[in-house]
């Protein structure tokens, strides 16, 4: 099975600043179509996950810009330019090329 | 406007079934593949079965096969999970997911 491996599991940010978020895969996400099937969740306190990105750097509909998600292969990165309150939460990065899909640990996103 | 319902959750004693249901409205549900992933209390998200838009094909997690049974009715517009011998590991708040889009789950709790 596919293991997605997150890193930081914490990340304290003051707001206004960037953060970054790094997923690993322990296998090339790469499917034979030729997309890579990497996306990326929020899960604000108590609410239920919402998709961020779709395949590595598609936004889905109402996320805001300054989000964005990058990669190719088995590294892969979100990336907040500046963070604002409302995107406390959990990040979790998910591959859906291989079955079972899987997902990372989850990182923490907090302000300082 | 997209809507997936869960429902179905409960108590259960360990080595018992249950059934989850979730409704979707707002789309054409025959056209989605649709997945459940369940989340432990105070712990990360765990992909635990999917099944194509005509449930040909489907898939579940290792921890969950041979055990748990995926099924939809597009007549109905419904997504079930059939759940059988269950451990308390299995307690967790399930989701039903289109992908981009979640439902708010429903509660299962397996204990004696």
């Amino acid at each position: 099975d596919v293991v997605m491996t997150q890193s930081p599991l914490s990340l304290p940010v003051t707001l206004g600043q960037p953060a970054s978020i790094s997923c690993r895969s322990s296998q090339s996400l790469v499917y034979g179509d030729g997309n890579t099937y990497l996306n990326w969740f929020l899960q604000r306190p108590g609410q239920s996950p919402r998709r961020l990105i779709y395949k590595v750097s598609n936004r889905d509909s109402g996320v805001p810009e300054r989000f964005s998600g990058s990669g190719s292969g088995t590294d892969f990165t979100l990336k907040i330019t500046r963070v604002e309150a409302e995107d406390v939460g959990i990040y979790y990065c998910m591959q859906g090329t291989h079955w079972p899909y899987s997902f990372g640990q989850g990182t923490k996103l907090e302000i300082k | 406007e997209v809507q997936l319902v869960e429902s179905g959750g409960g108590l259960v004693q360990p080595g018992g079934s249950l059934r989850l249901s979730c409704a979707a409205s707002g789309f054409d549900f025959n056209t989605y593949t649709m997945h459940w992933v369940r989340q432990a209390p105070g712990r990360g998200l765990e992909y635990v079965s999917a099944i194509s838009y005509n449930g040909d094909s489907t898939h579940y997690g290792n921890s969950v096969k041979g055990r748990f049974t995926i099924s939809r009715d597009n007549s109905k517009n419904t997504l079930y999970l059939q759940m059988g011998r269950l451990r308390t590991e299995d307690t967790a708040l399930y989701y039903c997911a289109r992908a981009d889009v979640w439902g708010r789950g429903t509660t299962v709790t397996v204990s004696s």
